[in-house]
């Protein structure tokens, strides 16, 4: 089974508008990690926000915002203000750590968000 | 601080030789894992290095491996390589099983 789903192969927004990426999960360890990344066509990897399964308070980072609700498995990125500059595919990844997070991260297979003028 | 640098950005290789590429961690940072991207299977894991010890493995074959150097500088190898190969590796860096991993740029195989 998938242990992360991107349910939105790809998103086209307008400018300056807020975007929700969808991103849901599955995993039985208790302790374990929620990433976002941005791959721009550059192919460089750029992490955007971490949420951690204990973290009480949604994470924030800028535009950026996690919308987590554990019980739904549920991390989706909301991005404020959208801007042509984040036209990328963006990766939801998960660490499970009560293994040492030793597996490394599991990635969904993205969603391509292009933001029109 | 420098960020995390992998080397080569390209390589072209034909089937049947073999690769090294070469990932630089942030500095103090000790875990060290490598990732392959293709369009057919998406970011998978290949392996991940903590203080110069593999701590474990993707399922990948035996012909992909690695290392890690004293600095925390590493190094993987494909040996064989085969068309499927080609694809794009990236290098991420963090301080421990912690709540960051930072990419490098990645390099892009071709196996011809």
């Amino acid at each position: 089974a998938q242990k992360i789903t991107q349910t939105q192969p790809g998103m086209f927004v307008q400018e300056k508008e807020a975007v929700t990426l969808d991103c849901t999960y599955d995993t039985s360890d208790p302790s374990y990690g929620l990433f976002w990344y941005k791959q721009p066509s550059s192919g460089e990897m750029i992490f955007l926000i971490y949420q951690g399964s204990y973290d009480q308070q949604n994470a924030t980072e800028g535009r950026y915002s996690l919308n987590f609700q554990k019980a739904r498995k549920s991390a989706n990125l909301v991005i404020s203000a959208s801007q042509l500059g984040d036209s990328a595919m963006y990766f939801c990844a998960m660490r499970e750590v009560s293994g040492g997070g030793a597996d490394g991260l599991t990635f969904g297979k993205g969603t391509h968000l292009i933001i029109q003028p | 601080k420098a960020g995390v640098t992998q080397t080569p950005r390209y390589l072209i290789k034909t089937r049947g030789q073999q690769v090294t590429l070469s990932c630089s961690p942030i500095s103090g940072h000790r875990s060290v894992s490598w990732y392959q991207q293709t369009p057919g299977q998406g970011l998978q894991f290949l392996f991940e290095y903590f203080s110069e010890t593999q701590r474990n493995k993707g399922n990948f074959p035996g012909r992909f491996s690695g290392r890690q150097f004293s600095n925390s500088r590493s190094e993987m190898n494909v040996s064989t390589l085969e068309l499927g190969d080609s694809a794009l590796y990236l290098c991420a860096s963090s301080f421990g099983t912690g709540r960051e991993a930072f990419f490098g740029q990645g390099t892009r195989l071709t196996v011809v």
